[in-house]
């Protein structure tokens, strides 16, 4: 069974400082791996996604994400925050392409000034 | 991006009445499902809608208690029936567009907040 585990609930940086969010997965297949923000009474953005191309997987707005098997960890970076990146970050597995999606429990990234 | 429109986008509602939820896609999608998301917590599936037949629920999840409706490639509805304060959720439509730049990526609605009292 395929599961995610977000390690930080809540992240605090300073803008113009690095984001690391954190995101460790298991699965018995090769998975496909998302990262999805949510803003404030907002749907759900596609930030990034890996699917067995390049494992270094570059996303919109500067968020990047490395897929490290042997780790089984797929973590989201950013060199430098800003106040706009403020938001619920999902980290997501998936087995069966978009049939069956796994999310993690969130990571509520806060930027101060 | 394909367009997704969700009514109501939040509603209150009374304890054992039941509210039915639209989605509307701006273009054919091939794939549709039901999310729900609790307070403070993260998504879940509900069901895969689909077009012309019942849908596919996951565990947890029973037919009488989410019906849900694919009429056509574009529109879906999900109804939650006989609704208690546990159901208190936002529910997100998502979908995977048919074709264009964007087909094989997976969209959400911005959800219906609803409050059960």
């Amino acid at each position: 069974a395929q599961s995610v585990t977000q390690l930080d609930s809540h992240v605090s940086v300073s803008e113009g400082t690095p984001v690391l969010l954190r995101c460790n997965y298991s699965s018995s297949y090769s998975p496909s791996l998302f990262w999805y923000v949510q803003h404030p009474n907002k749907g759900l953005q596609l930030l990034l996604k890996y699917t067995s191309a390049a494992t270094l997987v570059k996303g919109i707005n500067g968020f990047e994400a490395e897929f490290k098997k042997s780790e089984t960890s797929f973590h989201l970076t950013k060199p430098s925050a800003h106040m706009s990146d403020a938001a619920e970050y999902f980290c997501v597995v998936s087995d069966t392409g978009f049939q069956k999606l796994v999310f993690g429990t969130g990571t509520r990234l806060l930027v101060s000034p | 991006s394909a367009v997704i429109s969700q009514k109501p986008s939040r509603d209150i509602c009374q304890r054992g009445t039941s509210l039915t939820i639209q989605c509307q896609v701006d273009s054919q999608v091939t794939m549709m499902f039901w999310y729900r998301q609790q307070p403070g917590q993260s998504l879940t599936l509900i069901a895969t809608a689909n077009q012309g037949s019942e849908a596919t629920y996951e565990s947890g999840f029973v037919i009488d208690k989410f019906p849900i409706s694919r009429p056509n490639l574009t529109f879906s509805t999900l109804t939650v029936s006989n609704m208690s304060p546990e159901d208190s959720s936002i529910y997100l439509c998502s979908v995977v567009p048919a074709g264009g730049p964007e087909a094989g990526e997976l969209f959400f609605g911005e959800g219906s907040r609803l409050t059960v009292l």
